[in-house]
């Protein structure tokens, strides 16, 4: 069955430091795979998905398909990226939209 | 994008009752999701609200529980019936459009307490 893993429940940094949240799944098919994120008092909003290898916010991520991870990253955190991050795993056919989301990670930076 | 705004956002209410959220989309939207957010978890699909016909409802979920109804391309309701206080949670719509399946838009949810 698929499975998504985010093994950290919070993460705490200083601005400027580098940071990395983790994401690990579990699926038989061909992944496709989005970081959502939920600033304090909003709602859910994608963040990135793996096959635009874009960079939003200065976050980039990478599907490693040999270790089954999407770890998002970023090389100088803000302030302003404190939130909640949600790794989440397209599943089912292709046009279902289906998501499955893994647990959660806060990601606090500290001035 | 979508815009999607639901009511109640919060509401408490008795054991063995019934309460009826309302989702609605600034635009039409191909896809609408349920989903349920308990206590200290993550986001769990309850199910697709399908346009005109009945929903497609996710391992766990059943109809007579969480009847669900979309009629039209920017509405959609969902019943949670003869609650119990385990359903206690955060219950949030979702919608996305023709080819942009996993760009999802949220709702802000709506924040159920069953006492």
């Amino acid at each position: 069955a698929q499975r998504v893993t985010q093994p950290e429940k919070l993460l705490s940094v200083f601005k400027g430091a580098p940071v990395e949240l983790k994401c690990n799944y579990s699926y038989s098919g061909s992944p496709e795979l989005f970081w959502y994120v939920q600033y304090s008092r909003q709602r859910l909003q994608l963040l990135l998905r793996h096959i635009s290898r874009e960079s939003i916010k200065g976050f980039t991520a990478d599907l490693n398909k040999g270790e089954t991870s999407f770890h998002l990253k970023k090389p100088f955190a803000q302030e302003e990226d404190s939130a909640m991050y949600y790794c989440a795993l397209l599943y089912g056919s292709s046009n279902t939209g289906k998501l499955i989301f893994g647990q959660g990670t806060t990601l606090q930076v500290k001035p | 994008s979508a815009v999607i705004s639901q009511k109640p956002s919060r509401d408490i209410c008795q054991r063995g009752t019934s309460l009826t959220i309302q989702c609605q989309v600034d635009s039409q939207v191909t896809m609408m999701f349920w989903y349920r957010q308990q206590p200290g978890q993550s986001l769990t699909l309850i199910a697709t609200a399908n346009q005109g016909s009945e929903a497609t409802y996710e391992s766990g979920f059943v109809i007579d529980k969480f009847p669900i109804s979309r009629p039209n391309l920017t509405f959609s309701t969902l019943t949670v019936s003869n609650m119990s206080p385990e359903d206690s949670s955060i219950y949030l719509c979702s919608g996305a459009k023709s080819g942009y399946q996993e760009t999802q838009y949220f709702g802000p949810g709506t924040r159920l307490l069953v006492l």
